[in-house]
């Protein structure tokens, strides 16, 4: 299985910052990658997917870049409820894997 | 509007069995292919299966693969997962989830969860 692997783990930030999250696939997997948003208690919330569109109704301060085995997550401005955990998601092939998790503090 | 309830999540011990289903509405059930995902408390997600839209396709994360069934009944709307020979490591909020279409791989609505403890 493809394993995906997220960094930084945690990182602390205040709201109006800008926040990169980073995903790397142990191979290629083209642009088949998603991310998502989970709340404690809530689901995860499809943000991105194909590495760069922006599902429909997400901010637009949310945007995602990358192909291959390199992805990053960017949000340009954050707000106060972007605080959660966000996860990438390899759909290139059987079986999907997703990474660990990023998890965004408040400062 | 999309909804997918899960239910069927109980403690059961080890070795047990259970079955898990999931209701859907608001969208086209069988043009989709659907999920499930898991969440052991406090980790990460997990795939765990998918179905095709007619039912006829069906795959499995190697750690369920032999234990887990997964199906649908498109006139009921509803898909479930057979759990058996259950593990402590099966511990875990389970997730619905539908695709974006059938078969790209991806979950844009997922259900609130239905929690599994594995425990004697």
């Amino acid at each position: 299985a493809i394993r995906m692997t997220q960094s930084p783990s945690s990182l602390s930030a205040s709201t109006g910052d800008r926040v990169t999250i980073t995903c790397r696939a142990s191979q290629g997997i083209s642009s088949y990658l998603a991310w998502y948003q989970q709340k404690p208690g809530k689901a995860p919330k499809l943000l991105i997917y194909a590495a760069s569109t922006l599902q429909s109704g997400v901010p637009s301060r949310f945007s995602g870049s990358g192909s291959g085995t390199d992805f990053t997550l960017t949000i340009s401005c954050l707000q106060s409820e972007d605080f959660a955990t966000y996860y990438c998601q390899q759909y290139y092939s059987y079986s999907w894997t997703f990474g660990q998790g990023t998890k965004v503090e408040i400062k | 509007e999309v909804q997918l309830v899960e239910s069927g999540g109980v403690v059961v011990q080890p070795g047990g069995s259970l079955r898990l289903s999931c209701a859907a509405s608001g969208f086209t059930f069988d043009d989709y292919t659907m999920h499930w995902v898991r969440q052991a408390p406090g980790k990460g997600l997990e795939w765990v299966s998918l179905i095709s839209w007619d039912g006829g396709s069906t795959y499995y994360a190697d750690s369920v693969k032999g234990r887990f069934t997964i199906s649908r009944d498109n006139s009921k709307n509803s898909l479930y997962l057979q759990m058996n020979s259950l593990r402590t490591e099966d511990t875990a909020l389970y997730y619905c989830a539908k695709d974006r279409g059938r078969g790209y791989g991806y979950f844009d609505y997922w259900g609130q969860g239905t929690l599994v403890t594995v425990s004697s």
